[in-house]
């Protein structure tokens, strides 16, 4: 298995503002997957982050909007930029145990970000 | 493109019994995965139960079990003896593997908020 740290847990920002969530996963991954999960509704990928190559954005994201970082094959953070009210969600980290021959997302335990 | 559909928004179930909750996917995949997370209040994802789909088995974890239909692309959860500490969200989920082999991509259902009720 795979024990993903994300930190912070939570969070209450102002508009305007930045706030970059950090993903710290106990062994090596090829992929980490970055989710947003709004109040109530499911996961919605944003991307998924390769070490040492851009992010693959989903439709409806931008790079601009959510920068990613992946500087090695056990970390990654997500930038939510310039947040407004509409970015108040539960963003969470993901890998699978591809690497390790597990058909099974791991997660962490998110962050709830509140914007005001 | 793969859809997956949970429309039971909301359930509840008195503690000890037994309670289903549906799932229905579509896909022109023929190999894939399917998977039960449960999300309780403290956000964590667990995984619940997996299913492969080229197995015929339902696949089972002691009180959990599933009913699946490949040619009717459904995949239900069975919970028995329901316990209040499976309150949760419940999420619905179809894997398949990217191409060249490089990992797995997910899609989730909407979910199904499960009451247990003592």
């Amino acid at each position: 298995s795979a024990v993903i740290s994300q930190k912070p847990s939570r969070d209450i920002c102002q508009r305007g503002t930045s706030l970059t969530i950090q993903c710290q996963v106990d062994s090596q991954v090829t992929m980490m997957f970055w989710y947003r999960q709004q109040p109530g509704q499911s996961l919605t990928l944003i991307a998924t982050a390769n070490q040492g190559s851009e992010a693959t954005y989903e439709s409806g994201f931008v790079i601009d909007k959510f920068p990613i970082s992946r500087p090695n094959l056990t970390f990654s953070t997500l930038t939510v930029s310039n947040m407004s009210p509409e970015d108040s969600s539960i963003y969470l980290c993901s890998v699978d145990g591809h690497g390790q021959g597990i058909t099974e997302a791991f997660f962490g335990q998110g962050t709830r970000l509140t914007v005001v | 493109a793969q859809t997956v559909t949970q429309s039971q928004p909301e359930m509840s179930v008195q503690e000890a019994e037994t309670v289903t909750l549906s799932c229905t996917y579509d896909t022109s995949e023929n190999n894939y995965y399917l998977f039960w997370y449960k999300q309780p209040p403290s956000r964590q994802m667990i995984l619940v139960i997996r299913q492969e789909a080229y197995k015929q088995q339902n696949a089972t974890e002691n009180r959990f079990s599933v009913n699946f239909q490949k040619a009717a692309k459904s995949f239900s959860l069975k919970i028995s003896d329901s316990q209040l500490g499976d309150t949760a969200m419940y999420f619905c989920a179809f894997m398949k593997r990217f191409g060249g082999g490089q990992g797995f991509s997910f899609i989730f259902g909407k979910g199904t908020r499960l009451l247990v009720k003592p």
